[in-house]
């Protein structure tokens, strides 16, 4: 998985605490993204960032923070965790972000909302 | 937004056969690519074709566009038990955005023994 951890790759939580992920990348890639994966929905864009403290909303921000105080670290937090956020959390990489560029992906992390 | 859409949404054949997924886009794009999921997985790149391309192969992999009908087709051939897994297409605007990538919600390719 190209040089990209993500922790932790599983959790339970109960609705209304924080939850933080963790993507960590070994490739001196200048963008990382955040994705989540569902049923019927395939991968949609959380957030993104194009540099360190550099960050951008995606298509389904809502109720997700991100962090990125280090070139090989994005923090995804969700201040107060609901139901509707259980699914499968994937961190992705890119060299430059430009277009046509491959996207390098972790190994995602489940997280399940009770 | 969904910008692709992929047909079908699951697909089950014998080793040895042609499997064949589309992949149907609504807006311009600059670039369409094909990743592959294995269960419990992060995804992974196979290949890229730019709008101004027609075919593109790679191994047992052929990659169709058709920009006027705003269609894609991966197809690979001769397939193996180890192809199993769900293929997506991601397609790259035209307009500002090129940062991102937009998803399709994938075709579940299951290659019997």
């Amino acid at each position: 998985d190209a040089g990209i951890t993500q922790s932790p790759r599983h959790k339970v939580t109960e609705t209304g605490t924080p939850v933080t992920l963790r993507c960590h990348q070994t490739e001196n890639h200048r963008y990382m993204y955040w994705y989540r994966q569902d049923p019927g929905h395939g991968l949609r864009l959380i957030h993104y960032s194009y540099g360190v403290k550099d960050t951008d909303k995606g298509e389904v921000s809502d109720g997700y923070s991100v962090s990125r105080s280090k070139t090989e670290d994005f923090l995804l937090t969700l201040e107060s965790a609901t139901s509707s956020q259980t699914s499968v959390y994937f961190c992705a990489i890119s060299e430059f972000g430009g277009r046509g560029e491959t996207q390098y992906f972790g190994p995602g992390t489940r997280l399940l909302v009770l | 937004s969904q910008q692709g859409e992929e047909d079908p949404q699951a697909l089950s054949i014998q080793e040895g056969e042609n499997a064949t997924m589309n992949c149907s886009y609504k807006t311009s794009i600059n670039n369409l690519q094909w990743y592959r999921q294995n269960s419990g997985r992060g995804l992974v790149h196979l290949i890229l074709i730019r709008s101004n391309e027609r075919e593109k192969h790679s191994g047992r992999l052929r990659v169709t566009l058709d920009t006027s009908k705003k269609s894609s087709s991966l197809l690979i051939t001769a397939s193996r038990a180890a192809d199993t897994a769900s293929y997506f297409c991601a397609t790259d605007g035209s307009g500002g955005s090129n940062y991102k990538l937009t998803f399709g919600k994938g075709t579940l390719l299951t290659v019997n023994p």
